[in-house]
């Protein structure tokens, strides 16, 4: 499977612990983001990485959240100190944009859904 | 009041009627994206757009840049095209630069019944 993958694909966790999502791109994709989805809504832009660079991220990152592409390839996004807010649904995806192309398809992970009781 | 909007939020149908789903937008875009999400979480995109419009299968997408609106089409609609259906765009900043995120609007849930 050369999708984007995401791991773990659910999970629970209760209030106050930490917990950290995975993102594999699609390998030859250079830029990957992160976006979070609550029930009903559409998603919400996070964070994105143009290879390891962090370009951009949002004001919805609190001083909890973090996320890393250490090498370029995978990304990590990690949440302390967790909240019953923090439940939804953590997608990434990735991309990879053509030199004097507008814009760029963005492919899509499965998601993580964390539930913080 | 969201940069993205979309209408209607839900849509039901029988089998085989003609849909509609609008997306309207207030600020200045480089591209217009049409992603299809079924139940568990999964994102597929659909149509990208800068102008004019394009087909794919029953699927028809069309942009009116000066009017800042979208529709995506759905010609014989099955029960299997039952999905969230998501408008999504990448803003442009006050300089014109194309921002690399994608804002999304909220989604019509769409239910094609046999």
């Amino acid at each position: 499977d050369t999708g984007v993958s995401q791991n773990p694909r659910h999970k629970i966790t209760k209030r106050g612990q930490n917990v950290t999502f995975r993102c594999d791109p699609i390998s030859e994709h250079n830029r990957l983001y992160w976006y979070r989805q609550t029930l009903g809504q559409g998603p919400e832009f996070l964070t994105y990485f143009q290879n390891e660079a962090q370009l951009e991220k949002s004001r919805l990152l609190s001083d909890r959240f973090s996320a890393e592409r250490p090498k370029g390839s995978f990304s990590t996004l990690e949440i302390q100190r967790t909240e019953q807010g923090d439940s939804a649904m953590y997608l990434c995806a990735s991309s990879f944009p053509l030199s004097g192309v507008v814009t760029d398809t963005q492919y899509f992970g499965p998601g993580t859904r964390l539930t913080v009781l | 009041k969201n940069e993205v909007e979309q209408s209607p939020q839900n849509l039901t149908a029988q089998e085989g009627e003609f849909i509609t789903i609008n997306c309207s937008y207030s600020v200045g875009i480089s591209a217009l994206h049409w992603l299809q999400q079924h139940p568990g979480g999964g994102i597929v995109s659909l149509f990208m757009l800068s102008s004019g419009k394009k087909k794919h299968g029953r699927l028809i997408a069309t942009i009116n840049i000066q009017e800042k609106h979208s529709s995506l089409h759905i010609t014989a609609s099955h029960p299997r095209d039952s999905a969230v259906y998501i408008c999504a765009v990448r803003l442009l900043d006050a300089g014109g630069t194309s921002y690399g995120k994608l804002t999304f609007g909220q989604g019509t849930i769409l239910t094609v019944h046999p």
